[in-house]
């Protein structure tokens, strides 16, 4: 799986959007770009996935640069219980991730 | 669906004790995951599971950790004998692969909290 890069903390007010980058510069042609995040000690939660193309669903937005090299999550409206920490991974399979890496705290603040 | 079941939630053993941590998978799901997360190494994949058959086990750090999957409802990761260094959140996901479709996500659970005195 490629390697992905991500900024160890962001902050982001609450009501705000949250734009969330990552770079994935290895990554092959089959991979997808997969955002998870990880609210206290829970279980990681999927947010969205994607190939190609842009994606939207109702917890985000997930922008691929057309080179595929990097992405960004967007957290349109964004609200204290989405503080957490997000997670880029770049994988062939959903839940084939062989490292989630040390992702983004994101800290949504008042 | 009750998403991916985990359990115990919490267990606290002895070195040398054997442990044994359960998960019960999305029904229809293919694929099963098991994953370690420690504030060092962050989240490790360890071994996974297609349609009940191990295929790759390379992330397991010791032969004192063993998987099963005796059916697709059921699975289990065995530490034997446990040492304090296994301390750990163990997270099992689920996730079910669809032939010609976009591929899909993997579900969690909530992990069992292991610690090892």
């Amino acid at each position: 799986d490629a390697k992905t890069t991500q900024p160890p903390s962001m902050d982001c007010a609450e009501g705000r959007a949250a734009n969330l980058p990552c770079n994935h510069s290895t990554i092959s042609g089959n991979e997808y770009v997969y955002w998870y995040r990880q609210i206290h000690s829970q279980g990681p939660q999927y947010i969205i996935h994607g190939l190609k193309n842009n994606e939207t669903n109702e917890m985000a937005s997930l922008i691929i640069t057309e080179d595929r090299k990097s992405s960004t999550l967007i957290l349109p409206h964004a609200t204290l219980r989405d503080t957490a920490v997000y997670y880029c991974i770049a994988a062939y399979r959903a839940g084939n991730m062989l490292t989630f890496g040390g992702g983004t705290r994101l800290m949504v603040k008042p | 669906d009750a998403g991916v079941i985990q359990s115990p939630r919490h267990e606290v053993t002895e070195m040398g004790q054997e442990v044994t941590l359960r998960c019960k998978p999305i029904s229809g799901h293919d694929y099963l995951f098991w994953y370690r997360q420690t504030m060092m190494r962050g989240l490790e994949l360890l071994i996974y599971f297609n349609n009940n058959v191990p295929i790759d086990d390379s992330g397991m750090p010791e032969d004192r950790f063993s998987a099963k999957m005796p059916n697709a409802s059921f699975s289990t990761l065995k530490i034997q004998p446990s040492e304090p260094r296994d301390s750990a959140v163990y997270f099992c996901a689920s996730s079910q692969e669809r032939t010609g479709s976009m591929n899909t996500e993997a579900f969690f659970g909530q992990g069992t909290r292991l610690t090892v005195v």
